[in-house]
């Protein structure tokens, strides 16, 4: 079973900011926070992943609270084409990457 | 395009049968995963090869099989088929075991009729 919690859905308008939450209340100080999402039907895309400090990449942000038990992915200007399914995990490395069901960004105009 | 492939993109066949799905990952990666994602289930990791070795399994049933060859291609064998085995089943690659990402290719979409 999955070790996050993320809301089941949410919606962003087009050219706004998308922040998705996560709980990870049961993380160990040597677990990585990981997001990827995964659009209709296609293979899961990595996104970006974290430790400790707030990491950023050409993709999103990736804001990890000073307890680690929560993180936010912030899209800084969501379009249409970043309506997906986003996952986050907590793990000490890649070997068996639980996902959950995730949360169900749908992009309006 | 993530750089891996799996083929074919599509199957169907009967229950009973074998049928043998294809992993070509990333120039360059070690490490090969298998998942599978049904829509009453989500993604569930089967197994996971490194440079060749077995490193990690999941849930895989045991008419499920897998192996990484010398030149990091992968193949899962499933045998038996029952209707429950219709899925998405996905590879990915990435460069080593650790924090490397993992790159997932399109998957392999089978119907077993």
């Amino acid at each position: 079973d999955a070790k996050t919690t993320q809301p089941t859905s949410m919606d962003c308008a087009e050219g706004r900011a998308a922040n998705l939450p996560c709980n990870h209340s049961t993380i160990s100080g040597n677990e990585y926070v990981y997001w990827y999402r995964q659009i209709h039907s296609q293979g899961p895309q990595y996104i970006i992943h974290g430790l400790k400090n707030n990491e950023t990449n050409e993709m999103a942000s990736l804001i990890i609270t000073e307890d680690r038990k929560s993180s936010t992915l912030i899209l800084p200007h969501a379009t249409l084409r970043d309506t997906a399914v986003y996952y986050c995990i907590d793990s000490i490395n890649t070997d068996k990457l639980i996902f959950g069901t995730g949360t169900r960004l749908q992009v309006f105009p | 395009d993530s750089g891996v492939t799996q083929t074919p993109k599509h199957l169907i066949t009967a229950t009973g049968q074998r049928v043998t799905l294809r992993c070509s990952p990333r120039s360059g990666d070690l490490s090969v995963y298998w998942y599978q994602q049904s829509l009453d289930q989500g993604l569930q990791f089967l197994i996971q090869y490194y440079n060749g070795e077995e490193r990690a399994k999941g849930n895989i049933l045991e008419r499920f099989s897998a192996q990484q060859f010398p030149d990091l291609h992968s193949e899962l064998n499933l045998s038996s088929l029952e209707l429950g085995d219709s899925a998405l089943y996905f590879c990915a690659s990435a460069l080593d075991p650790y924090n490397s990402p993992l790159h997932f290719g399109n998957g392999t979409r089978l119907t077993v009729t």
